[in-house]
Formats: structure tokens, sequence, C-alpha cells
């Protein structure tokens, strides 16, 4: 089956730095990818997506890069700011099911 | 925040019980995944039901069963509760025609003593 392995397992930036996480998977049917946003005691929440036949997409602060070939994909988060401190999970899925990386636990110090 | 809800918040059992938990989609959407997180980890698909059928199943043994009423909303029951159970315990709602784009909703949190 799928296996996703997340990279780092912790990050801390200062406020206005930017910050990278990494994500490699293993099935290469896999063909969408999203990363969910966790905060502490709350539902994991959907901040971008990628699907298989896309590079690179970005909404505002964030943005996500797919490598197919080397089955590598990435969060970037610019101008970081304290309220995006969280836990940061990527995910492959095929037909439906999500399997998630182990999580990154993102702090910005102000 | 979606529009995805579950009951209970927090529940207790001990080893050896059942339990159910009830999950309700967000409007418009007719398929229903369930996950375990285990505190410190990523969520772990269960199964997914879409038409109240499962459609697709992770590594979880039989005593994890579920659900789909004609509503769209889905139960997941747990027989035989061992202690690795204690989790959090969280649905997603998706869309027919995308249904790996999932919103969560928030989670039971099980405790098994």
């Amino acid at each position: 089956g799928e296996n996703v392995e997340q990279h780092p397992s912790t990050l801390s930036v200062q406020e206005g730095d930017s910050a990278v996480i990494k994500c490699t998977y293993s099935d290469s049917a896999s063909n969408y990818f999203p990363w969910y946003k966790q905060e502490l005691g709350k539902r994991p929440q959907l901040i971008i997506d990628i699907r298989s036949n896309v590079g690179e997409k970005k909404d505002q602060r964030i943005a996500v890069t797919l490598n197919k070939t080397a089955k590598h994909f990435s969060l970037h988060i610019t101008e970081t700011q304290p309220e995006d401190s969280a836990v940061y999970f990527c995910a492959a899925s095929y037909y439906g099911k999500l399997t998630f990386g182990q999580g990154t636990i993102l702090t910005v110090h102000p | 925040e979606t529009g995805v809800t579950q009951s209970p918040t927090h529940l207790i059992k001990t080893r050896g019980q059942q339990v159910t938990l009830r999950c309700s989609s967000q409007s418009g959407h007719n398929t229903v995944s369930w996950y375990q997180q285990a505190l410190g980890q990523g969520p772990q698909f269960i199964f997914q039901y879409y038409r109240e059928e499962e459609n697709g199943r992770g590594n979880f043994p039989p005593r994890f069963s579920g659900l789909q009423f004609p509503n769209y909303s889905s139960e997941l029951n747990v027989n035989a509760l061992e202690l690795d159970d204690s989790a959090l315990y969280l649905c997603a709602s998706s869309r027919y025609d995308s249904t790996d784009t999932q919103y969560f909703g928030p989670g039971t949190r099980l405790t098994v003593l």
C-alpha cells in the first residue's frame, strides 16, 4: 500500500520567515495530494491541494509543489505569522483513500 | 468551519465493550470516510461509504464496521474494544465527483480503560 514520509517532524521559525515541509510517497498511482492544518484539539483543516497533472499551486502565502517523477511534494509558507503555528499533515490519495504523513509541528515565534 | 458534525464529542468505555460513533456529512456531500488518529500521529484510513455501501477499507480488523444511511450520515461501530482503540475518530465527507477532497468533522475522542 501507499506510504507517506514527512519531514521535518518539528520546525521552528521566526515571524516573517518562510517555512518548507516536504513529503515523499511510494505509490505512483496516487494522484491527489492535500495538505491539512490541525490546531490543538481541533479538526484537520484542508488548506491547499494539488492534483498529479499540476506542478505547482499557490494560494496567497501558501504554495504546494509536486514532482511526480521523484514522488516528492512540498508545502511552502511565506511571511509566516504566529497564527500559522499548528501541526501540518500531508497526504496522498488514490480513489479517495487518504494516506497521511506523520505530521510537522510548526512553531512561529513572534 | 466545515458542515461536518460528529457525536459524541468524548466517550469513555472499558475493554471488551462496544461503541457507536456518528457523523453527519456536509450538505451536498454523499461520501463519508472514517479515520483513526492516535495521539501524535496522522489520521489512518478505516473505510469509506458511498451510496450506503463500503467503498474501500484500510488495514483494520472486522470488529470495525460501519453504516451509511439514505441521508448520507454514517456510523462507525467498534466491537470488543481494546486499549489500543483509544484515539480520536474523525469522519470526513466529500462529493461523489471528488471523493478525495475531504472535509473533516471535529472528531470523537474515545478512551478505552
